[in-house]
């Protein structure tokens, strides 16, 4: 069965560090994965997705992805973070053939001045 | 064009109550799943409604249930609730529900059971 495993629960960045938030995935074939932000009291936005082709993939707000099928992993990256970065990050997994999304635990992203 | 829209957005409701929570998904999307957002158990699959069929079901107890309507506009309902339901209750849309369509989340329901 597919799993995503999002190892870490809180990550703390000065504003315009770097961030990379790690997203491991359990899946036999190939799968479609999803980065989703939940700002408090909202619902989820999409950052971006890989179906297939192209390992990196750029996403919305300056974030980017890279699949990496040798390790399993999904890692979400912005070069700079700003203040409004700070939320929730759920990394996602879909099974070809599924329509269900299956969600990682999330990571929750402080932005320090 | 709008959103996925979520009512309410709050809901408080004693133990042993049934509610019903309702979605309505952007225009020209027919498929709407629902998923449970708690602290301990994270997001989770409800179910997922196309064309007024439902497609495919989390592992959830008989409790929770929905339908779609003609309009694809969904409802969820919880029956005989407790305590453990208190969760945030999320609906999303896509366009047929296939693995490579983009879904849309609505703001949710945050239902507190007391």
């Amino acid at each position: 069965a597919q799993s995503v495993t999002q190892p870490d629960i809180h990550i703390t960045v000065s504003e315009g560090a770097s961030l990379e938030l790690r997203c491991n995935y359990s899946y036999g074939a190939t799968p479609y994965l999803f980065w989703y932000v939940q700002s408090p009291g909202q619902g989820l936005q999409l950052l971006l997705k890989y179906f297939s082709g192209d390992t990196l993939v750029q996403g919305i707000k300056g974030f980017e992805a890279e699949f990496k099928r040798s390790q399993s992993s999904f890692n979400l990256r912005k070069p700079s973070v700003h203040w409004s970065d700070a939320a929730e990050y759920f990394c996602a997994v879909v099974s070809t053939g599924a329509n269900n999304l299956f969600f990682g635990t999330g990571t929750r992203l402080t932005v320090i001045p | 064009k709008a959103g996925v829209t979520q009512t309410p957005r709050y809901l408080i409701k004693t133990r042993g109550q049934q509610v019903t929570l309702s979605c309505s998904p952007i225009s020209g999307h027919r498929s709407v799943s629902w998923y449970q957002q708690t602290p301990g158990q994270g997001l989770q699959f409800l179910f997922e409604y196309f064309s007024e069929t439902q497609r495919n079901k989390g592992n959830f107890p008989g409790r929770f249930s929905g339908r779609q309507f003609s309009n694809s506009r969904s409802e969820m309902n919880v029956s005989t609730l407790e305590l453990g339901d208190s969760a945030l209750y999320l609906c999303a849309s896509s366009l047929d529900g296939t693995e490579n369509t983009e879904a849309f989340f609505g703001q949710g329901t945050r239902l507190t059971v007391v």
